[in-house]
């Protein structure tokens, strides 16, 4: 158990809907991270926030958006969903910002987001 | 942009048998090589920090090294529940963790 909570574990939506996943990340971490995970595009970097702040965004499409709130715990929402956003979605968590740390990252289990 | 190549896709191995992974990249100021370990349905779990070339570490089984091009895990004499996908990333100079696809290792008792 890395520490790091995330919630739903599945969801099945439809094209063009709205879905929020929720991540809680280990006591005292500070930073926390959104990855996407698919078949064919592996881990992919999505946005990372430190301590309610975005310090680092990678190819996060418009459509998603996320923040971090004053408790550390972190939302990531895609909207107008289609069926290439099918994936899993990993947030992780470490306790300074990437460039004062190990790259030890603790993940959570994944959001298992299927759009139909 | 960073770029992390993983060899082979997928190595299946009798148990007691040794072999090799390969991590090859192309990075903007290296400042770290990680080697993550990923079970079906699980998040990546951090094994290994490598920050220069010609630097080991050693956990049970596993061994990484790290050339200037390169990173290799070596899994000696491994078991059954070494079986997993291995994930190597780098973080160059903006900081950011680029992720390569990963090799599924499946060892057979």
């Amino acid at each position: 158990d890395s520490g790091v909570t995330q919630t739903p574990k599945h969801l099945i939506t439809a094209t063009g809907q709205r879905v929020t996943l929720r991540c809680s990340p280990r006591s005292g971490d500070l930073s926390v991270y959104w990855y996407q995970q698919s078949l064919d595009q592996g881990l992919q970097f999505l946005i990372q926030y430190y301590n309610g702040e975005e310090r680092a965004k990678g190819n996060i499409l418009e459509r998603f958006s996320a923040q971090q709130f004053p408790d550390l715990h972190s939302e990531l929402n895609l909207s107008s969903l289609e069926l290439g956003d099918s994936a899993l979605y990993f947030c992780a968590s470490s306790p300074r910002p990437i460039s004062g740390n190990t790259g030890e990252l603790f993940f959570g289990e994944g959001s298992r987001l299927t759009v139909l | 942009e960073d770029q992390v190549t993983q060899s082979p896709e997928a190595l299946r191995l009798q148990e007691g048998e040794s072999s090799s992974l390969n991590c090859s990249y192309t990075v903007s100021g290296l400042r770290g090589l990680f080697w993550y370990r990923q079970d079906p349905g699980k998040g990546p779990e951090f094994l290994f920090t490598l920050y220069s070339a010609g630097e080991e570490k050693e956990k049970e089984r596993l061994k990484a090294t790290l050339t200037k091009k390169e990173s290799f895990l070596h899994i000696t004499a491994p078991k059954p529940e070494d079986s997993a996908t291995y994930l190597c990333a780098v973080q160059g100079g903006d900081y950011k963790l680029s992720f390569g696809a990963g090799t599924t290792v499946t060892v057979r008792a």
